[in-house]
């Protein structure tokens, strides 16, 4: 079994629309949950992380984990073409273990 | 500016040969990383360094090789060991050693072979 799993999309959507994207995980020794975004040809960048089960808010994005579950989403509201990009979940303990990423565009 | 630079952008390597990617920060920070991105396979760990002159191998470590003679630098080769070397190489460096996604990356080198 795969430590993480996550969608590799590609994912379509209209702009405005909500977009949930999510990853599940086996490895009960993970402490911190991570969401990167990657710009095409670019190196990703760390968008939000969280430590603890429950959602946190940072302007359109929501980060939720459910421990219990071993799930993560990430919830993107009003989506603007510029989200266009790779999503990458991530998890922290003794290393970084990444998502495939998926692949999501929006569409104007 | 402070931030990591990776060069070059694109390289090309033919059969045998060893090359050398390169990886400069100014941003001060002690432990620096490795990553290659496969399509459908995320990142996986190559190397990582915590401090000068020292350097630990993470997942994919065979067929690599690095050094770490100053804190803002951390140069990777690719070696003819390598079988299957075609893939973007991400480097990135933290504050301290973390697990926590403090890495900040670098905009990657994009590795043929030909």
């Amino acid at each position: 079994q795969k430590e993480v799993e996550q969608d590799p999309g590609p994912l379509s959507v209209p702009e405005g629309a909500i977009v949930s994207l999510n990853c599940t995980y086996s490895n009960s020794a993970f402490q911190y949950f991570m969401w990167y975004r990657q710009y095409s040809r670019k190196g990703p960048e760390l968008l939000m992380y969280t430590y603890s089960s429950g959602n946190k808010e940072d302007g359109r994005f929501t980060a939720q984990v459910d421990k219990s579950s071993k799930y993560i989403s990430l919830f993107i509201r009003d989506s603007q073409p510029s989200d266009s990009a790779t999503y990458l979940c991530a998890f922290g303990a003794q290393k970084l273990v990444f998502g495939q990423g998926t692949r999501l565009t929006i569409n104007p | 500016d402070g931030g990591i630079t990776q060069s070059p952008k694109y390289l090309f390597r033919k059969e045998g040969q060893n090359v050398t990617l390169s990886c400069e920060q100014n941003l001060n920070h002690d432990a620096m990383y490795w990553y290659r991105q496969d399509p459908g396979q995320g990142l996986r760990l190559i190397y990582y360094s915590q401090i000068v002159n020292d350097f630990q191998k993470g997942d994919i470590a065979e067929g690599y090789s690095v050094s770490r003679e100053k804190k803002e630098s951390f140069p990777l080769t690719v070696t003819s060991a390598q079988k299957n070397p075609t893939a973007f190489y991400l480097c990135a460096s933290s504050m301290i050693l973390s697990w926590v996604g403090e890495a900040f990356f670098g905009q990657g080198t994009r590795l043929t072979v030909v």
